[in-house]
């Protein structure tokens, strides 16, 4: 089945530490993106790629990392520099970004706790 | 700037009952009003896509509507199921920029009770 699949569900980490989240692909799209969610807040964009190895920020970038080597992958690294990095993050895919009606295809997400 | 709005925030209906959940939207250069529906702790599932040249879609009991001029979406639910219990989230499509960027309503959490 094609689809995005993000790991891990639950990630818990130490303040000051760097963690990266994963998101991988199988349905040939072109476009990926990076979002948050939190409570009583609408989806808010981190990051979005187009094609591969090229990548925009979105919204709220600060303290966010990510890159675009494979059409298939677009990891989000979460770094000491994001002030509130306890969230839920989901990943999702179009065809092409261009494609303004072309729908969004989300993973599962995960939950990222910071203590 | 484009701010997305759905009220109310929680709405609880018995099992069978039609219903409406809201959208509004403060900019009507939009290509796109999608509706999506989240349930706990899970990503989002694209129900509705409505192009800006259209009023409605209908994919089997849902039917979305869209009225650029006064900046509003709602999406109907027919014969409404337990199973429909779920969050319900609509995101406005902007033109301008080279990227399908969709702002984001908070959503309505939808119970349907048995």
């Amino acid at each position: 089945d094609g689809g995005i699949t993000q790991s891990p569900k639950y990630l818990f980490r130490k303040e000051g530490q760097n963690v990266t989240l994963s998101c991988e692909q199988n349905l040939n799209h072109d476009a990926m993106y990076w979002y948050r969610q939190d409570p009583g807040q609408g989806l808010r964009l981190i990051y979005y790629s187009q094609i591969v190895n090229d990548f925009q920020k979105g919204d709220i970038a600060e303290g966010y990392s990510v890159s675009r080597e494979k059409k298939e992958s677009f990891p989000l690294t979460v770094t000491s520099a994001q002030k509130n990095p306890t969230a839920f993050y989901l990943c999702a895919s179009s065809i092409e970004a261009g494609r303004y009606n072309s729908p969004l295809h989300f993973g599962n997400g995960t939950r990222l706790t910071v203590t | 700037k484009q701010e997305v709005t759905q009220i109310p925030a929680a709405l609880s209906v018995p099992e069978g009952e039609n219903l409406v959940l809201n959208c509004s939207f403060t900019d009507s250069a939009i290509y796109n009003l999608q509706w999506f529906r989240q349930d706990p702790g899970k990503g989002l599932t694209s129900l509705l896509l409505i192009q800006s040249s259209q009023r409605e879609q209908t994919s089997g009991r849902l039917n979305a509507s869209l009225d650029k001029s006064s900046g509003r979406s709602t999406l109907y639910i027919a014969a409404s199921q337990p199973g429909d219990s779920a969050t319900y989230l609509c995101a406005a499509t902007n033109y301008g920029g080279a990227t399908n960027k969709l702002i984001f309503g908070t959503g309505t959490l939808l119970a349907v009770q048995p």
